[in-house]
């Protein structure tokens, strides 16, 4: 049962346009969202997140929004610039489930490519 | 500022061979840790947790165990690999409730041959 879903496994855009990222989840006791980037062979980065008491994060060219009735989220980067290419992941968790750890719960990401 | 190193960056192995990879943490006292792994075509999967030094969870019931012997270090063993232990191995760490989430290392990709 996947908890996390990237629904996309790939997307282009063209440079200087909006990329939309989207992510659904079905565990409502998610709290706490985040996304990363990941470039090959490397370790994912964290880009951005949002608590479930907001609908709107942004942060520079990128913006999480969260819809709770629709347990959907999704990411925009606006403008795309060709260094955005990477895969993105979406990630969840419930933050009072013991100890403070971020016990994440990942979709299974989606690849951006930005044509320059 | 805090870094993580992990190693090996790349690792081929033999089944039935054992395993053990390594991770640290340096500029943070008592982070929780975390193995994840990449399988092919699929998301991060959380292996294993820990919160302190000799606690570990595990997410997943598998061929594979953690260690975390001190303070900063987590370790991820096998005592025999199978094929299906193959995929990218990323440690991560995180203090209570930052905002940034967990801080990935740069992975091990683990081919089992």
């Amino acid at each position: 049962d996947q908890q996390v879903k990237q629904n996309s496994p790939s997307l282009s855009v063209q440079e200087g346009r909006i990329s939309i990222l989207n992510c659904d989840y079905t565990n409502s006791m998610f709290d706490y969202f985040l996304w990363y980037k990941k470039y090959p062979a490397e370790g994912p980065t964290f880009l951005i997140s949002i608590s479930s008491i907001k609908d709107k994060n942004e942060d520079g060219r990128f913006t999480v929004f969260l819809n709770k009735s629709a347990k959907h989220l999704s990411l925009h980067i606006v403008p795309s610039q060709p260094g955005d290419s990477a895969v993105y992941f979406c990630a969840a968790t419930v933050t009072y489930s013991g100890a403070g750890s971020y016990q994440l719960t990942f979709g299974k990401g989606t690849k951006l490519s930005v044509i320059p | 500022s805090q870094t993580i190193h992990q190693w090996p960056a790349t690792l081929v192995q033999p089944v039935g061979s054992p395993l053990s990879l390594e991770c640290t943490v340096e500029g943070t006292s008592n982070p929780n840790l975390y193995w994840y792994r990449q399988a092919a075509g699929r998301g991060l999967q959380l292996l294993f947790y820990s919160v302190g030094i000799g606690q570990i969870s595990s997410e997943v019931p598998q061929n594979l165990s953690a260690s975390r012997p001190q303070d900063r270090q987590f370790i991820l063993s096998s005592k025999k690999l199978l094929l299906s232990d193959s995929g990218f191995y990323l440690c991560a760490w995180s203090v209570l409730m930052s905002a940034g989430g967990a801080f990935f290392g740069q992975g091990t990709r683990l081919t089992v041959v």
